[in-house]
């Protein structure tokens, strides 16, 4: 039961346009999500995140837009750079317990061509 | 960049033997975890520590067993190695609960190679 879905394995996006890149949850009561951002041999690294009190969140060229009705997450990169090709994971803080473990989607490969 | 550091970056082993992975953190975080991550699954939890010695399951713990004597190590072992555990085994750190973020911050991953 995958509590959290990234239903596109790839994306492709010419430098300078929009990246954006989905997620969905099936868990309502996760009231917090992150992106993460990965590069091949690295570890993952924090990129941004949003309260499900909220329904944007903004940070430079990275923007984080909450659709709770829909269950629906997104993360929009204005412009796109060729450093940002990577994959991307968006997760979910557990919702019981202390240790709040991170839930992961499966993640999106993006690529931005120069 | 967050004090993790695994060991060891890369393993080869054979079917049936046993593998221990280290985590070491010098940032003195309560939670450690273990990931692993395989393609078209992102990132599993395979097992979570809430302190020294307080351990418990995550998603795929099958195979799996930890431990966690200090604050700044958690181990990983894989009792009896099979190829399925071939993957990229990440640990992460996060502080203690009541923070504002839930941010985990990871390690550079150790790619295990079962044959």
């Amino acid at each position: 039961d995958q509590q959290v879905k990234q239903n596109s394995p790839s994306l492709s996006v010419q430098e300078g346009r929009i990246s954006i890149l989905n997620c969905d949850y099936t868990n309502s009561m996760f009231d917090y999500f992150l992106w993460y951002k990965k590069y091949p041999a690295e570890g993952p690294t924090f990129l941004i995140s949003i309260s499900s009190i909220k329904d944007k969140n903004e940070d430079g060229r990275f923007t984080v837009f909450l659709n709770k009705s829909a269950k629906h997450l997104s993360l929009h990169i204005v412009p796109s750079q060729p450093g940002d090709s990577a994959v991307y994971f968006c997760a979910a803080p557990g919702t019981s317990g202390s240790a709040r473990q991170l839930t992961f989607g499966s993640g999106t490969q993006l690529t931005v061509l120069p | 960049d967050a004090g993790i550091t695994q060991s060891p970056r890369h393993k080869v082993t054979e079917t049936g033997t046993p593998v221990t992975l280290r985590c070491h953190q010098t940032e003195n975080h309560r939670y450690m975890y273990w990931y692993r991550q395989d393609p078209g699954h992102g990132l599993r939890l395979i097992h979570y520590s809430y302190g020294v010695k307080d351990t418990d399951k995550g998603e795929v713990s099958d195979g799996y067993s930890v431990s966690r004597s200090k604050t700044e190590d958690f181990l990983l072992t894989l009792e009896s190695a099979t190829s399925s555990q071939t993957s990229v085994y990440f640990c992460a750190i996060s502080p203690v609960s009541g923070t504002t973020s839930f941010e985990a911050f990871f390690g550079q991953g150790t790619r295990l190679t079962v044959v």
